[in-house]
């Protein structure tokens, strides 16, 4: 079965600073999606980057960029120029080609300091 | 655009009591899923759903029922709550899953914050 694990329960960083996110995933699978979701105090889940596994070149959004590392099954989220706005907690996700099912991890609580 | 639309936002039911979480979608996604989100634990999936006809369990199933007769619509059923069904309850919906490679990705409803007592 896939597994996400995310190691940082909680970060705080001040605002404009750069953070990186952690994510490792465990899976058989050779083709799949991975993704960060951002969930604000509202509760309202919002996709913030997507990758797909058969592609090499990282996925940027903006100020958000992810280090994805299929061997080592690691895809980190960096959000550079942090905002206030970017407070919120950050989930890491995963669904196979194969099999319909998101799996998430259990997320990681980001504070941006002023 | 509604989008995911789930309904009630918030309820209080007793132990033992029954009751049906709504969902809908105006997409026209075919793939439906249903979470619970308890504090500190991520997102665990209930029951999903690729079409209408077809329902399959995910990691936490029991004490919950599903039905999926139309494409818009994937409701959750408690039949006998219990406190340990206390949680965040999040519908989702998603075009074609993960056979489309296009980018596919997951929209969800506002939540439904459930308390059993």
């Amino acid at each position: 079965a896939q597994t996400v694990t995310q190691s940082q329960p909680e970060m705080s960083v001040q605002e404009a600073e750069t953070v990186t996110l952690s994510c490792t995933y465990d899976t058989s699978e050779s083709n799949y999606y991975l993704f960060w979701y951002k969930q604000p105090p509202s509760r309202q889940m919002i996709l913030v980057i997507r990758q797909e596994a058969y592609k090499q070149q990282n996925a940027t959004e903006n100020r958000f960029s992810v280090n994805f590392q299929k061997a080592a099954k690691s895809f980190s989220l960096k959000i550079s120029d942090s905002q206030l706005g970017d407070t919120a907690m950050y989930f890491c996700a995963f669904m196979s080609y194969r099999d319909d099912k998101i799996i998430f991890g259990k997320g990681t609580r980001l504070h941006i300091l002023p | 655009n509604a989008g995911v639309t789930q309904t009630p936002k918030f309820r209080i039911l007793k132990i033992g009591q029954s009751m049906t979480l709504q969902c809908t979608q105006d997409m026209n996604h075919n793939y439906m899923y249903w979470y619970r989100q308890d504090p500190g634990m991520g997102l665990k999936l209930i029951y999903y759903s690729v079409g209408a006809g077809i329902t399959d369990k995910g990691e936490v199933p029991n004490g919950y029922n599903v039905s999926r007769s139309t494409t818009e619509d994937f409701p959750l059923r408690l039949e006998l709550a219990a406190p340990s069904q206390t949680s965040v309850y999040f519908c989702a919906s998603s075009y074609s899953g993960a056979l489309a490679r296009d980018g596919t990705e997951a929209f969800f409803g506002q939540g439904t914050r459930l308390t059993v007592v």
